[in-house]
């Protein structure tokens, strides 16, 4: 069975990088034709779609984070990480990573239990 | 951008009751609409995909409909567990929008 675990700092300071990481087991990161999703929900509020990479690098960002956003894999771990760089106090949300469920159907179907990230100093 | 409006915000229902969630999205979507399940605390779940398809193991008192930029989720009679918020989602042009969620309450 998949599975999807994230880790990183709980806490960031305004202006900082933050930076989580998503370790995958149950499977390669490198098979198939999956996307690999980052997606984020502040306390309270809806989810939103951060951006998305494929094994081999390719990726693909919500426009209103592009500049901000660095998505990368790491094959040999079986780990794909984000950055968001000049984080403010609305960066602060439950950050989820998730994965299509198939090659051929964009939904996210497995979903790690996400990670709290406060932005604060 | 393609934004998506779900309505109501908030919807008050009893056990038993067949209950409709709306997405309304502000230009053509393509088929790929799906609906998640979240519960607090919890990651959320997908239901349907590709507007109507649902997804193993979800029971089928939920279906989903729709096309264009009007899709909808409905719960035939609603359950205990059924009790949580609901998100629509869009794919297009690799990019995804979820809506802004329907929390469904007991009356």
């Amino acid at each position: 069975q998949l599975q999807l675990q994230e880790s990183g700092p709980g806490l960031v300071q305004p202006s900082e990088t933050l930076s989580l990481t998503c370790t995958v087991s149950g499977g390669s990161i490198s098979r198939n034709n999956y996307y690999w999703g980052w997606i984020r929900q502040p306390p309270g509020k809806g989810l939103e779609w951060i951006g998305s990479i494929y094994y081999s690098g390719i990726t693909y960002s919500n426009p209103s984070l592009k500049s901000r956003v660095t998505i990368s894999v790491d094959t040999s771990k079986n780990q794909f990480s984000l950055r968001l760089n000049s984080v403010t106090a609305a960066d602060t949300a439950v950050y989820y990573c998730a994965r299509q469920g198939s090659a051929t159907t964009p939904e996210f179907v497995y979903w790690g239990q996400g990670t709290l990230v406060t932005v604060s100093s | 951008d393609i934004q998506m409006t779900q309505s109501p915000s908030t919807l008050s229902a009893s056990v038993g009751d067949r209950v409709t969630i709306t997405c309304r999205a502000s230009q053509t979507v393509s088929k790929w609409l799906a609906w998640y399940q979240q519960k607090p605390g919890k990651a959320p779940k997908l239901l349907i995909y590709k507007t109507s398809t649902l997804e193993s193991g979800v029971p089928s008192r939920f279906s989903g409909s729709g096309s264009g930029t009007e899709f909808t989720l409905t719960i035939s009679s609603l359950q205990p567990d059924d009790f949580a918020t609901y998100y629509c989602q869009q794919f297009d042009n690799y990019l995804y929008t979820f809506g802004q969620g329907t929390k469904l309450e007991i009356k």
